[in-house]
């Protein structure tokens, strides 16, 4: 059973705090996602990575920085939490083998930042 | 500007109802997933389909590319298929041919009623 793991489900953080979110997949993928969601907006790529020790910026990178030492890891990074992380956070993972490749979702951390 | 559009926003249904769920997209794609997300937040992928029709027990989904347009129905409905459904098209971003990501519709909350 492929699985997408994701460190917390929720976590409740004070302004201006440093956070990890870490996803792990066991699929050997080579193209690993961090997403935000919210209500009205849908998902949101905040930065992906196609391979180890790269990573690239999506649609909404600002506040957000990531780490991929490792295939198997990625891990999104807030420096500094303001109160508009609120949000969830998905991670997801697709091989890179052409166009008709599933994804694969982690279940989500539901970040509250007070 | 969203390139993945998404309807209707809202849906209730009375079990056993037959529905459909549209999605409209503005760019070439080399794939098109309809993805469902149950309350607490993991999404699991119903169809990745790049042409023609696919079934899965009472799920059809299909897919017109010449109109950039895909429909997912649900034949007798049932109240647990109350979640959100998204629509996300699959795009390549020009490092080599196998690189690709996911543009999402905003989701359609379907809530079907006993």
């Amino acid at each position: 059973d492929v699985k997408v793991t994701q460190s917390s489900r929720y976590l409740v953080k004070r302004t201006g705090e440093k956070v990890f979110l870490e996803c792990v997949q066991d699929m050997d993928h080579e193209n690993m996602f961090w997403y935000r969601q919210d209500p009205g907006l849908g998902l949101r790529l905040i930065y992906f990575s196609y391979d180890v020790k790269m990573k690239e910026k999506g649609d909404i990178p600002e506040g957000y920085s990531v780490s991929r030492e490792k295939k198997e890891r990625f891990s999104l990074i807030l420096e500094s939490t303001s109160t508009n992380q609120t949000s969830m956070y998905l991670c997801a993972s697709s091989p890179l083998t052409g166009g008709l490749t599933e994804a694969f979702f982690g279940q989500g951390t539901r970040l509250t930042v007070v | 500007k969203n390139e993945v559009e998404q309807s209707p926003q809202n849906l209730t249904a009375q079990e056993g109802e037959f529905i459909t769920i549209n999605c409209s997209y503005s760019v070439g794609i080399s794939a098109l997933h309809w993805l469902q997300q149950h309350p607490g937040g993991g999404i699991v992928s119903l169809f990745m389909l790049s042409s023609g029709k696919k079934k899965h027990g009472r799920l059809i989904a299909t897919i017109n590319i010449q109109e950039k347009h895909s429909s997912l129905h649900i034949t007798a409905s049932h109240p647990r298929d109350s979640a959100v459904y998204i629509c996300a098209v699959k795009i390549y971003i020009g490092r080599g041919s196998t690189l690709g990501r996911l543009y999402f519709g905003r989701g359609t909350q379907l809530t079907v009623w006993p």
